[in-house]
């Protein structure tokens, strides 16, 4: 069964310490994305990769860390500079085809406190 | 860079009724996509409807259609026959014809309701 697999659904994290959102995918796409969700703020874009071994920084990347050693993941550390990360995170992929959409994960929640 | 506005942060609709969601857009591309994304309470991103800037006619999708004006870069969403289950946060997004893979630009979304 194809998918997006996130996790956890939820996190939980006290201030000052790194973690590592996981973003599985077995659709054979080739690009995944992270976004940032925030109550009235729509999505934001945290990074973007294109290929295995190559990534680029979205609108607020500060604060985040990113790899892609596999076609099916690319895992996102929050780390301790990111100044606010308590958020909703969306994983995302797309084959390459400009009109293909986006498909989602069903997302992490982390609370830091 | 493009951006995409939704001026309407909250909206409602009579059940069986029909509504427009509006949605805007700053590029100085000829050549894009844009989407309407639906997401629920469950917070799951489902895609609703898409449109190629090079196509004419209007997307429709069931209930689902879109208003293209390209010249005012006008992208908006009408739901006919509202149903409950079309409660949700609605996002516009834009997406450069650049390159096939290139990131999503969203709006910061119109919440829906409907009532019975």
């Amino acid at each position: 069964d194809g998918g997006i697999t996130q996790s956890p659904k939820y996190l939980f994290r006290k201030e000052g310490q790194n973690v590592t959102l996981s973003c599985e995918q077995n659709l054979n796409h080739d690009a995944m994305y992270w976004y940032r969700q925030d109550p009235g703020q729509g999505l934001r874009l945290i990074y973007y990769s294109q290929i295995v071994n190559d990534f680029q920084k979205g609108d607020i990347a500060e604060g985040y860390s990113v790899s892609r050693e596999k076609k099916e993941s690319f895992p996102l550390t929050v780390t301790s500079a990111q100044k606010n990360p308590t958020a909703f995170y969306l994983c995302a992929t797309s084959i390459y085809r400009g009109h293909s959409p986006l498909h989602f994960g069903n997302g992490t929640r982390l609370t830091v406190t | 860079a493009q951006t995409v506005t939704q001026s309407q942060p909250e909206m409602s609709v009579q059940e069986a009724e029909t509504v427009t969601l509006s949605c805007t857009y700053d590029t100085s591309e000829s050549d894009y996509y844009l989407f309407w994304y639906k997401q629920p309470p469950s917070r799951q991103m489902i895609l609703v409807i898409r449109q190629e800037a090079y196509k004419q006619q209007n997307a429709t999708e069931n209930r689902f259609s879109v208003n293209f004006q390209k010249a005012a870069k006008s992208f908006s969403l009408k739901i006919s026959d509202s149903q409950l289950g079309d409660a949700a946060m609605y996002f516009c997004a834009y997406r450069s014809a650049k390159s096939g893979n290139t990131p999503l630009v969203f709006g910061k979304g119109t919440r829906l309701s409907v009532i019975a």
